[in-house]
C-alpha cells in the first residue's frame, strides 16, 4: 500500500507570501491529486497530474515521478487560501490514498 | 449536473441508534466510494463499488458498518448500532470508472453520536 506523507502539517503565513506544501509517496503511481477543503466545507479537486507541472491562477502543482514527490505552490497568498490541502495518489484502478493534509492559515 | 448528492448533511444521534447515510453519484459514473474523515486519522476509504458491486470493503471498521448499492444512482452506508467513536464526516465520491483518475466528492455528512 502506498504511504503518503505531507509536510508541513500546519503552516501560518502572512498575506502575500509564497507558500509551498510538499507531498511524497512510497510506490509508483498513475496520478496524484491536490485537494482543498475549507473549514466545515466539502472537498474540491485542485489538480490531477501525472507528470510535469500544472498552473491555475495563483496555484502551481509540480510532480517529480523519479523522486516520488510533488509540491503545491501558492503565489501571493490571500486569507481566502486558508484551508486544508490534501495530497492523494492512485495507481491504475486503485482507490485514492490520502495524506493527512496540511492546514494553512493566511493572516492579513 | 448537480454533482454528488449526500443526505443528510448533518446527523446527531444517540449511542445505540441506527444511522443511515445516503449518496447519489453523478449520473453515468460507474465507481462510488465511501470515505470517513476524522481529525486523528484524516481521510480513510471505507468501501468502494464498481458497477454497483462492492470491490473492496477492507476499510469498513467493524461489522456494525454496512454499505449497499442497489442501483447505479443510489448507495447507503449504515451504522448499527452507532457509537460515539463513529462521529466523523462521511464523504461519498464518484468517478466515471475505475481506470479514470479524477474523483468528485459530495459535500459530506457530519455525524455526531452522543
Amino acid at each position: 500500500k502506498n504511504e503518503v506523507e505531507q509536510s508541513p502539517q500546519n503552516l501560518t503565513a502572512q498575506e502575500g507570501e509564497f507558500i509551498t506544501i510538499n507531498c511524497s509517496y512510497s510506490v509508483g503511481i498513475s496520478a496524484l491529486h491536490w485537494l482543498q477543503q475549507h473549514p466545515g466545507g466539502g472537498i474540491v479537486s485542485l489538480f490531477m497530474l501525472s507528470s510535469g507541472k500544472k498552473k491555475h491562477g495563483r496555484l502551481i502543482a509540480t510532480i517529480n515521478i523519479q523522486e516520488k514527490h510533488s509540491s503545491l505552490h501558492i503565489t501571493a497568498s490571500h486569507p481566502r487560501d486558508s484551508a486544508v490541502y490534501i495530497c492523494a495518489v492512485t495507481s491504475g484502478n486503485t482507490p485514492l490514498v490520502f495524506g493527512k493534509g496540511t492546514r494553512l492559515s493566511v493572516i492579513a | 449536473d448537480a454533482g454528488v448528492i449526500q443526505s443528510p448533511r448533518h446527523e446527531v444521534t444517540e449511542m445505540g441508534q441506527e444511522v443511515t447515510l445516503r449518496c447519489k453519484p453523478i449520473s453515468g459514473h460507474n465507481s462510488l466510494f465511501w470515505y470517513r474523515q476524522t481529525m486523528m486519522r484524516g481521510l480513510e476509504l471505507l468501501i468502494y463499488f464498481n458497477n454497483n458491486v462492492p470491490i473492496d470493503d477492507s476499510g469498513m471498521p467493524e461489522d456494525r458498518f454496512s454499505a449497499k448499492m442497489p442501483n447505479a444512482s443510489f448507495s447507503t452506508l449504515k451504522i448499527q448500532p452507532s457509537e460515539p467513536r463513529d462521529s466523523a464526516v462521511y464523504f461519498c465520491a464518484s468517478r466515471p470508472g475505475l481506470t479514470y483518475n479524477e474523483q468528485f466528492f459530495g459535500p459530506g455528512t457530519r455525524l455526531t453520536v452522543l
